[in-house]
């Protein structure tokens, strides 16, 4: 069984100042890991994805994420955060030869000018 | 390129009455495409997902039913909707890399069951 968490429901920050968002997982195998973004009444946007090599990824918008295995997480980063970020931001995990993806709770980045 | 369409963008229906909702992909072929249930703006829970022409997996019971007639449509069903039925629901489309693919989501249909 694989599932993800998101620690923190809401996370604030002030316009200019770096950003992260937690993601932890558990998975039996090798993960494979996604961040989203959803801003309000709207479907969800593909930001990032780790699937194998390089631990840091670097994705969509300036956002990066780095895969740690020893920790089981994927935080999601981005070096200067704009207002325009604030949005619903969602970690995902999924394992080989599985259809079934499994979503975290989500978790609300404010970025406040 | 490939885009994903979902509609309609809101629906309010009393309870009681039957469901449709359409999603359809385009620019692509044999995708998987899932239905997920967004509640209160927060987690997703996946519903059915689909592999191919009328073969459809359902992962929780529900009053809910998805059927796949072509091969880039997918449809949402209720016979008789109930008030919990309220909810954002998402049509996502992928290709096939053995757990490896990105979801591609639509932009939601918004359900009131009153």
């Amino acid at each position: 069984a694989q599932s993800v968490a998101q620690p923190e429901d809401q996370v604030n920050v002030a316009e200019g100042n770096p950003l992260t968002v937690k993601c932890t997982y558990s998975v039996s195998g090798n993960p494979y890991l996604f961040w989203y973004v959803q801003y309000p009444n709207r479907g969800l946007q593909f930001l990032l994805k780790y699937i194998t090599g390089d631990n840091l990824v670097k994705g969509s918008y300036g956002f990066e994420a780095e895969f740690n295995k020893s920790q089981t997480s994927f935080h999601l980063k981005k070096p200067s955060a704009l207002v325009s970020d604030s949005a619903l931001y969602f970690c995902a995990v999924r394992v080989y030869n599985n259809n079934d993806m499994r979503f975290g709770a989500g978790t609300r980045l404010t970025v406040k000018p | 390129s490939q885009t994903i369409h979902q509609w309609p963008a809101t629906l309010v229906q009393p309870v009681g009455s039957p469901l449709s909702l359409e999603c359809t992909v385009e620019g692509t072929s044999n995708p998987n495409l899932y239905w997920y249930r967004q509640a209160a703006g927060r987690g997703l829970q996946l519903l059915f997902y689909s592999i191919g022409i009328d073969q459809i997996s359902s992962e929780v019971p529900q009053n809910l039913s998805a059927s796949r007639p072509q091969d880039r449509q997918f449809i949402l069903s209720s016979k008789k909707l109930l008030l919990s039925d309220s909810g954002f629901y998402l049509c996502a489309w992928s290709v096939k890399l053995a757990g490896q693919e990105t979801q591609y989501f639509g932009p939601g249909t918004r359900l009131l069951v009153l």
